[in-house]
């Protein structure tokens, strides 16, 4: 069965700090990966996707995201983090279900606190 | 501003009751996806629409069904309520040129908290 695994489920960092946070999912077949932010109090948002091609996606307000295949791994990182930062975010991964539908797998996902 | 919307935003009921959770999908969408996410989880797919027929479920009881309307948008009923059935409930549209395909991002709406005492 497919499976989406989020490490760090708390996050206290100061500004400035760099962010990585660890995604892994476990489906031998082709997958779109995909990380979401919820904002307190707002909707799940599209931070930034991974479909194919350069495996290093660049998202919105400076995240990015690396896709290694051979370690299932889709890392979200952000070289310096600010307060406004502060959310929850969650990894999630795409795959054909069968009956053809799109199987959308979350991770728990990681709430991240910045510290002014 | 998100295009889909979600109704109501809260909503209280007790145990064995059924509930209507309503959809609005973003414009040019014709995929919906219900997911239930529980306080600290993260989101469980519940099923999928795909122009007006379910065409995915996850692990839900048949308690728990859906329709697609001719316009996308969707409804997300739910009979004989338990309290574990206490969650935000999430509306996603996306646009798929064909059935299964995974490379059209989904689009969340704000959901509807489901309290049951």
């Amino acid at each position: 069965a497919q499976s989406v695994s989020q490490h760090n489920h708390h996050v206290i960092l100061s500004e400035a700090a760099s962010l990585e946070l660890g995604c892994n999912y476990s489906y031998g077949g082709t997958v779109n990966l995909f990380w979401y932010v919820q904002y307190p109090g707002q909707h799940l948002q599209l931070l930034l996707k991974y479909f194919s091609g350069d495996p290093l996606v660049k998202g919105i307000k400076g995240f990015e995201a690396e896709f290694i295949k051979s370690k299932f791994s889709f890392n979200l990182r952000k070289p310096s983090v600010q307060w406004s930062d502060t959310a929850e975010y969650f990894c999630a991964v795409m795959s054909p279900g069968s009956g053809g539908y799109q199987k959308v797998t979350f991770g728990i996902g990681t709430k991240l606190q910045v510290i002014p | 501003e998100t295009g889909v919307t979600q109704s109501p935003t809260h909503l209280i009921k007790t145990r064995g009751q059924q509930v209507t959770l309503r959809c609005s999908s973003q414009s040019g969408h014709n995929t919906v996806s219900w997911y239930q996410q529980a306080l600290g989880q993260g989101p469980q797919f519940i099923f999928q629409y795909y122009r007006e027929e379910e065409n995915g479920r996850g692990n839900f009881p048949p308690r728990f069904s859906g329709l697609q309307f001719p316009n996308y948008s969707s409804e997300l009923n739910v009979n004989a309520l338990e309290l574990d059935d206490s969650a935000l409930y999430l509306c996603a549209s996306s646009f798929s040129p064909w059935t299964g395909a995974i490379n059209q991002p989904q689009h969340f709406g704000d959901g509807t908290r489901l309290s049951i005492l």
